[in-house]
């Protein structure tokens, strides 16, 4: 069966410091894979997503960038956080195609102070 | 901006009781997702309806959609206290499967 783990569950960073979030995918070949953030409170955001390996595609601007070095691993990134870079990160994968379900990592709780 | 908007914000029942939430959207979509989300955790879906159905059952879940007002709503028929959650709307309109959410319905069930 599938699998999806995102690691670290909670992260606290000063502001300047830079950031990695790693998802990786297990069970599946050639997953679209998606992060979003999610404010206290509120709906999913789309940052970034990616249909195969180098292939990433921004949906906002901001300070963070994501890379797929690898087909099952989606990593998100930034050189230098900013207070409003907190939130809540999830990482979801979906078999490719119109109307397939997306299915959810268990997010990452990440604070700047 | 938001795709979907959920109706109400939150809602409050007694276990037993069913909870309705709404779902509107603004442009035309391929599907509708409903999904659930326990608090500190990541999204779980639930139901998925195309564009084409008005009606759709899993367990005590009933979706209804209707593409003529641009609404779709979640019924969980006989609640229970550990239906307790946000549950996020979300609609495929463009290809790659992107997803645009709403605000979500926190949902509280009493026992």
């Amino acid at each position: 069966s599938q699998t999806i783990h995102q690691w670290p569950a909670t992260l606290v960073q000063p502001v300047g410091s830079p950031l990695s979030l790693e998802c990786t995918v297990e069970g599946t070949s050639n997953p679209n894979l998606y992060w979003y953030r999610q404010a206290a409170g509120r709906g999913l955001q789309l940052l970034f997503y990616s249909v195969g390996i180098g292939q990433i595609s921004s949906e906002v601007p901001q300070n963070l960038s994501a890379s797929r070095p690898q087909d099952r691993q989606f990593i998100l990134s930034s050189k230098k956080l900013l207070l409003s870079d907190s939130g809540f990160y999830l990482c979801a994968w979906t078999e490719g195609g119109a109307g397939q379900p997306q299915h959810f990592g268990d997010g990452t709780r990440l604070s700047i102070l | 901006s938001q795709q979907g908007e959920e109706d109400p914000q939150a809602l409050s029942i007694q276990e037993g009781e069913n909870a309705t939430m709404n779902c509107s959207y603004k442009t035309s979509i391929n599907n509708l997702q409903w999904y659930r989300q326990n608090s500190g955790r990541g999204l779980v879906h639930l139901i998925l309806i195309r564009s084409n159905e008005r009606e759709k059952h899993s367990g005590r879940l009933r979706v209804t959609l209707d593409t003529s007002k641009k609404s779709s709503s979640l019924l969980i028929t006989a609640s229970r206290a550990a239906d307790t959650a946000s549950y996020f709307c979300a609609t495929d309109k463009a290809a790659g499967n992107k997803l645009t959410f709403g605000g979500g319905t926190r949902v509280l069930v009493k026992p």
